[in-house]
């Protein structure tokens, strides 16, 4: 039972132009959601997070925003470069529950390849 | 520096045999996690520990064992019972409520 799904396994994209990566979930007990870079054969990289009692996080080029009534959330890199190729990952948790505090559920992933 | 330290990078064990894959973390972090990734899939779960002389079983915790008798080291097993223990092992750790998971660089398992 997949409770955070990315359904776009790959994304090709620009450098200089927006990449947008999006995130649903369908549990309603998370309220900490992440993205994560990852390179092959290295452990995933934290970029942003965002706490359910907010909409929208940024940070440099790093913009999330979380829609908690469609249960969706959305990763913006601008502009996009090169190095920005990897995998993305988004997770979540729920950290109200005792039984499943600080459990992270990964997404999938997206392949995002930036062309000069 | 701190950070989490996974040994070995790369490792070989033939069908049958239990190994054991080492994570340290000099992060003073509370909780640890172990993950696996597989080819095209995203991570997922094996055991999780809150505390020291804890942990929970994650989704796919079938096969593995793991213990927290420090706060600094989560040891994974992977037993002779994990049908197909191929794969890619992620450490993790982090420091309480609404703080991000650092990983460290994976352990590459192969079972020959």
């Amino acid at each position: 039972d997949q409770q955070v799904k990315q359904n776009s396994p790959s994304l090709s994209v620009q450098e200089g132009r927006i990449s947008i990566l999006n995130c649903d979930y369908t549990n309603s007990m998370f309220d900490y959601f992440l993205w994560y870079k990852k390179y092959p054969a290295e452990g995933p990289t934290f970029l942003i997070s965002i706490s359910s009692i907010k909409d929208k996080n940024e940070d440099g080029r790093f913009t999330v925003f979380l829609n908690k009534s469609a249960k969706h959330l959305s990763l913006h890199i601008v502009p996009s470069q090169p190095g920005d190729s990897a995998v993305y990952f988004c997770a979540a948790s729920a950290w109200v529950t005792t039984d499943s505090w600080g459990k992270f559920q990964f997404g999938a992933g997206t392949q995002v390849v930036v062309t000069p | 520096d701190g950070g989490i330290t996974q040994s070995p990078k790369y490792l070989f064990r033939k069908e049958g045999q239990n190994v054991t894959l080492s994570c340290e973390q000099n992060l003073n972090h509370d909780a640890m996690y172990w993950y696996r990734q597989d080819p095209g899939q995203g991570l997922r779960l094996i055991y999780y520990s809150q505390i020291v002389n804890d942990f929970q079983k994650g989704d796919i915790a079938e096969g593995y064992s793991v213990s927290r008798e420090k706060k600094e080291s989560f040891p994974l097993t992977v037993t002779s019972a994990q049908k197909n223990p191929t794969a890619f092992y992620l450490c993790a750790s982090s420091s309480g409520a609404n703080t991000e998971a650092f990983f460290g660089q994976g352990t590459r398992l192969t079972v020959v």
